[in-house]
């Protein structure tokens, strides 16, 4: 089945460690997000890729890093600058023209130990 | 991209259509509205979308007014699986690979 796999579904992180989460999607899509979403909130955007080898920062991207070496592949990397990082992370795809319905996966929930 | 306002809570009773309202009094001739769900702990999942017909599909029917201003989406026969978070989302359709905005949208509780 095509769709879009997180992981790990659970993740901690040590003060000052950086932390890399994995988004990967089989759906062909070109353009892929990521996503912070906070209890009881919207969802805010961090980066987003609409091509291999280029992305853009989001609303939230202060200590967040992300590559887009393969088409499939959106890593997220929460780097030791980012001083609140507990929160549930999602990542999303959509088709090139497509971009208002966007594809998500099931998030990663990372705590701070 | 035009603000929406949605109530924060509702409750429905099982078996009986959820309608959930959304204002949108500021958007333009060019823009849709979208709705989404969040069940918890889950990534958001497309529902529907519409530019100034009703629309309807396997999982809900939207309404928009003749001015364009609000909308409802319905959900016919609301079960308990339905228990989400109803986002409404206003955007030029084919615009920017930017995003879309998720608000706090509407917790939708399903009563037994």
């Amino acid at each position: 089945d095509g769709g879009i796999t997180q992981s790990p579904k659970y993740l901690f992180r040590k003060e000052g460690q950086n932390v890399t989460l994995s988004c990967e999607q089989n759906l062909n899509h070109d353009a892929m997000y990521w996503y912070r979403q906070d209890p009881g909130q919207g969802l805010r955007l961090i980066y987003y890729s609409q091509i291999v080898n280029d992305f853009q920062k989001g609303d939230i991207a202060e200590g967040y890093s992300v590559s887009r070496e393969k088409k499939e592949s959106f890593p997220l990397t929460v780097t030791s600058a980012q001083k609140n990082p507990t929160a549930f992370y999602l990542c999303a795809s959509s088709i090139v023209g497509g971009y208002e319905k966007l594809f998500f996966g099931s998030g990663t929930q990372l705590s701070v130990l | 991209d035009a603000k929406t306002t949605q109530p924060p809570s509702m409750d429905c009773a099982e078996g009986r259509a959820a309608n959930l309202p959304c204002n949108h009094s500021t958007i333009s001739g060019n823009e849709y509205v979208y709705w989404y769900r969040q069940i918890h702990s889950q990534g958001p999942q497309y529902i529907i979308h519409g530019l100034k017909n009703n629309e309807t599909n396997e999982m809900a029917s939207l309404i928009i007014t003749e001015d364009r201003k609000s909308s409802t989406l319905i959900l016919p026969h609301a079960t308990l699986r339905d228990t989400a978070v109803y986002y409404c989302i206003v955007r030029v359709a084919g615009g920017g690979a930017d995003g879309l905005t998720f608000g706090k949208g509407t917790h939708l509780i399903i009563q037994p």
